[in-house]
């Protein structure tokens, strides 16, 4: 099982919109609306961000927002604050085992 | 709220084992699946394996089959990663996560623990 592909960076200045893609084949990404949005700060801990491609848990930002199309998901965060400065990985229930399968990863930079 | 509380840190020897814990509390874990995460310094999550607590069913990413062992006590709402033979490429930081079964996302983790594999 290979890893979802994600870039492996995107910078924004505070206020502005950006847009992380998830790419993946037709056996997760494609196949399933299972895909999880995980924020991680450096020596933290990852987050559950955004579940089920679009759905926030309580107590997360309305700032952050999730999409897919095809085998492609993404993760929107508007409105950028510096406290988002963090990496962020997608990841998709798949037909192979373990059942789960993570994207490369993609570090946000504030500008 | 639901805590997930890992095991401490640990540094060993290649060649000797270890088996390192991660225990639920603040719900009925036996409705709940725990997943293993490994991250090596500098780089990305991976998905090592996950166990239902309500069962028997563990499953395992073909990277991490025969490598590891992933086991549970229910009764003390506890996972555990286990390896026979440590090598110093399993230097890493290890997270677990819970999901409610039939959910298919991890909205719990552990804090983490470090193992360090040196001579």
């Amino acid at each position: 099982q290979s890893a979802l592909t994600q870039p492996a960076s995107v910078s924004g200045s505070p206020g502005q919109s950006i847009t992380i893609s998830c790419t993946g084949t037709s056996s997760d990404v494609g196949r399933y609306n299972y895909v999880s949005w995980y924020q991680q700060h450096p020596g933290k801990a990852p987050k559950l961000m955004i579940y089920e491609v679009s759905n926030r848990p309580s107590g997360v930002s309305n700032r952050f927002s999730g999409s897919k199309s095809g085998n492609t998901a993404s993760l929107t965060i508007s409105g950028l604050q510096a406290e988002d400065e963090a990496d962020y990985y997608c990841s998709s229930y798949t037909s192979s085992s373990p059942s789960y399968v993570f994207g490369t990863g993609t570090k946000v930079t504030v500008l | 709220e639901v805590q997930l509380v890992q095991s401490g840190a640990e540094v060993k020897k290649p060649g000797e084992s270890l088996k390192i814990s991660c225990k639920g509390s603040g719900y009925s874990f036996t409705s709940f699946w725990i997943g293993w995460v490994r991250q090596m310094p500098g780089k990305g999550l991976e998905w090592m394996g996950i166990i239902y607590l309500g069962g028997s069913d563990t499953r395992y990413s073909p990277s991490f089959q025969g490598q590891v062992t992933i086991s549970a006590d229910k009764s003390i709402s506890t996972a555990y990663l286990q390896w026979s033979s440590l090598k110093a490429s399993d230097t890493a930081m290890y997270y677990c996560a819970s999901a409610v079964h039939g959910t298919t996302y991890f909205d719990d983790w552990g804090q983490g623990t470090l193992v360090t594999v040196s001579s």
